[in-house]
């Protein structure tokens, strides 16, 4: 069965205090890995698409790489701005639309 | 500027009455999507359409249908059969339902600002 795990649910930072989110998946043949952004009461807001093991992408703060089992979410040096839902997702296997995981709430204090 | 819009942003329904929700985007997208969002929980997929006149329940239809009769709209009704309907309803689209069209990001969503849907 098609999955995605992201980890942890909640992850509080000072202001400057670089990490990293993880999303695990199981899927049958990965043709594509989604992050997305969501603030509170909003859709969801595009980040990154990362197709093949050893990509990797950046904007700004946000560095997103891919194995063939995880995606990592690094923030460098992060801002009370970058304070959101990260939601990971992968095309599933059988079909063609997207499973998403539960996302993991940043909160980034001054 | 191309987007997507849903309607209303808030909406209280009474038990045993049936709620519309309209979704309209400007993309030119083919494909269009309705998840619904639980605190705590991923978003799950309710129904989507590749096309017009075409569409394909998700992982939890039961108590809601669709409709896709214009390329542009893809409005989703919960119905009163829906046990528990309160949550947030997300509409998003695509370029297409990314099956191997070689086209980069056809498969990307944009997400509409949502729907937030409470039961009385």
């Amino acid at each position: 069965e098609d999955q995605v795990t992201q980890s942890p649910e909640a992850l509080r930072l000072q202001e400057g205090e670089s990490s990293s989110l993880n999303c695990s998946y199981t899927v049958s043949g990965l043709r594509g890995l989604f992050w997305y952004r969501q603030d509170p009461g909003k859709g969801p807001e595009f980040l990154f698409t990362l197709y093949s093991a050893g990509e990797e992408k950046e904007k700004e703060r946000l560095k997103a790489t891919l194995t063939k089992k995880e995606s990592f979410l690094h923030i460098t040096a992060p801002k009370p701005e970058d304070s959101a839902t990260y939601l990971c997702a992968v095309i599933r296997g059988s079909q063609g639309n997207l499973i998403f995981g539960k996302g993991t709430k940043l909160s980034v204090k001054p | 500027d191309g987007g997507i819009t849903q309607s209303p942003k808030y909406l209280f329904r009474k038990e045993g009455q049936n709620v519309t929700l309209s979704c309209e985007q400007n993309l030119n997208h083919d494909a269009m999507y309705w998840y619904r969002q639980d605190p705590g929980q991923g978003l799950r997929l309710i129904y989507y359409s590749q096309i017009v006149n075409d569409f394909q329940k998700g992982d939890i239809a039961e108590g809601y249908s669709v409709s896709r009769e214009k390329k542009e709209s893809f409005p989703l009704t919960v119905t009163s059969a829906q046990q528990n309907p309160t949550a947030f309803y997300l509409c998003a689209s695509s370029i297409d339902f990314g099956r191997g069209t070689g086209v980069s990001g056809a498969n990307v969503l944009t997400f509409g600002a949502g729907s937030r849907l409470t039961v009385l």
